[in-house]
């Protein structure tokens, strides 16, 4: 098993639709993350939470919206998207000590149509 | 400045070939560094951290140099199935802020 599993692989949505990105963490770490990546850019943060705590929200627009309801699970609820938001969507986790390192889930690909 | 760069490439290399890769950070706290490796279409998957001493695994050998705030990544006797995109990361002292750079796509060819 993963350490990190990440569903679904591959979603399609429209943008009036609502659909959700989930993540589950099998390592015991204390820390979770959203990524975006989109082409040619870097891995953009999105939000970190730890211990089940919201730390830092890179002022996403708030059709995203995260949920950790444990430390080994993390949610991202998507709704009214646009086309640009089309992107690799990465969930990962790690220890909260810092200096520690980041393992990823598979990643979801998102076209918004 | 960016925070983390790196050389876009492509390095188009013949399979046997020794390549190396350079990557530049802009902040002084920053305090763990790291390289990733990510195929088309999938996830990061930590290649190697790199430590002040330098460190070797394999084939692959990095090196910090904090004096000029680089790192870098050497690959010797290439392999085709090292064509990816190797991504440089920085951990900022003790923090969450993991700063990536756009990565250096690496193609072996046979």
């Amino acid at each position: 098993e993963t350490g990190v599993t990440q569903t679904p692989r591959h979603l399609v949505m429209g943008m009036t639709n609502k659909k959700s990105l989930k993540c589950e963490q099998h390592l015991g770490h204390n820390a979770m993350y959203w990524y975006k990546q989109s082409a040619k850019k870097p891995l953009e943060l999105m939000f970190v939470y730890s211990l089940e705590e919201r730390v830092e929200n890179n002022s996403v627009p708030s059709r995203f919206s995260p949920e950790c309801p444990n430390s080994s699970h993390l949610f991202l609820h998507l709704h009214t998207l646009q086309p640009e938001d089309s992107a690799l969507y990465l969930c990962a986790s790690s220890q909260w000590t810092g200096n520690e390192k980041l393992f990823f889930g598979s990643g979801t690909q998102l076209s918004v149509l | 400045r960016k925070e983390v760069e790196q050389d876009p490439g492509p390095f188009n290399v013949p399979e046997g070939a020794t390549v190396a890769f350079n990557c530049t950070y802009s902040n002084s706290a920053s305090q763990s560094f790291f390289w990733y490796r990510q195929d088309c279409r999938k996830e990061p998957k930590l290649l190697m951290s790199v430590y002040s001493s330098g460190n070797e695994d394999g084939r692959f050998t990095a090196q910090l140099n904090r004096a000029s705030q680089y790192i870098s990544l050497l690959i010797r006797d290439s392999k085709l199935s090292d064509s990816a995109t190797y991504l440089c990361v920085v951990n900022l002292s003790g923090t969450y802020k993991y700063i990536f750079g756009t990565g250096t796509r690496l193609k072996v060819l046979a």
